[in-house]
C-alpha cells in the first residue's frame, strides 16, 4: 500500500509562507488517485484544504483558495502545499492523503506547523 | 453541516457502540465515510461510500443510512476502539471534504 510523508519547516513567521511536501512511497503521484491536504487544529477540527489529480485538475476549499497552491512534482515523486500570507490561525497538524472517490484512503502521519511571529 | 451525536461515549468492552452523523440535506450514500483517530495519529479510513468497510477493517464495524441519518455500528467493543470517530462528506459542487466535530468513544 503506498505510504505517504510530510515535511517541511515547523515554525513559520506571520505573514510569511508555509511550504510542505508529501513524499510518496510504494507507489506513485501518477497512480490512479487524488492526492489531498487537510490540517487539524483544536479549534477548527479536521479541515480539508484541497486535492490534485495526476492528470493536474485542482480543487481548493474555498476558504483557503485565495492562498493555497498545491502542485506535483512527478520526477521527485512527491506532491506539495503552499498557503501564503499565513497567520497564527494557521498553527495545526498538517496531513497529506491519497483517496480513490470520494474518501481518504491513506495518509501521513501528519507534521505539526506552528506559525508564530 | 454534519452533526455527530453523541459527543462522548463511554462503554465497557464487549458493549456494542452506536454512533450517529446527520446531515443537514440528503447526501448520496457514496459521498459519506467514517475515520477513526487515536492520539497522536493520523485519522484511519473505517468506512467508506457509507457502508462498506475499508481493507483491512475487522467486521465488528458496521456503517448504515437512512435518510439524512448515518450511523457507525461497533460490535464487541476492545479497549483498542477507543478513538475518537469522525464522519466525512464529499460534496460536488464545489468539490469540498468536510468533517463532521467527532464522537469521543472511551471503553473502561
Amino acid at each position: 500500500q503506498v505510504q505517504l510523508e510530510e515535511s517541511g519547516p515547523g515554525l513559520v513567521m506571520p505573514p510569511g509562507t508555509l511550504s510542505l511536501t508529501c513524499g510518496v512511497s510504494d507507489g506513485s503521484v501518477t497512480d490512479d488517485k487524488w492526492w489531498h491536504w487537510l490540517r487539524q487544529s483544536p479549534g477548527k477540527g479536521l479541515e480539508w484544504i484541497g486535492e490534485m489529480f495526476r492528470s493536474g485538475a485542482i480543487n481548493y476549499n474555498p476558504s483557503l483558495k485565495s492562498r493555497v497552491t498545491i502542485s506535483v512534482d512527478k520526477s521527485k515523486n512527491h506532491f506539495s502545499l503552499r498557503l501564503d500570507s499565513v497567520t497564527t490561525a494557521d498553527t495545526a497538524v498538517y496531513y497529506c492523503a491519497g483517496g480513490g472517490l470520494y474518501s481518504l484512503q491513506v495518509w501521513g502521519k501528519g507534521t505539526t506547523v506552528i506559525v508564530s511571529p | 453541516v454534519l452533526t455527530l451525536s453523541p459527543g462522548t461515549l463511554s462503554l465497557s468492552p464487549g458493549d456494542r457502540a452506536t454512533l450517529s452523523c446527520r446531515t443537514s440535506e440528503t447526501v448520496s450514500s457514496t459521498y459519506l465515510a467514517w475515520y477513526q483517530q487515536k492520539p497522536g495519529q493520523a485519522p484511519r479510513l473505517l468506512i467508506y461510500a457509507a457502508s462498506t468497510r475499508a481493507p483491512g477493517i475487522p467486521d465488528r464495524f458496521s456503517g448504515s443510512m437512512s435518510g439524512t441519518d448515518f450511523t457507525l455500528a461497533i460490535s464487541r467493543l476492545e479497549p483498542e476502539d477507543s478513538a475518537m470517530y469522525y464522519c466525512q462528506r464529499y460534496d460536488r459542487s464545489p468539490p469540498m471534504y468536510t468533517f463532521g466535530q467527532g464522537t469521543k468513544l472511551e471503553i473502561k
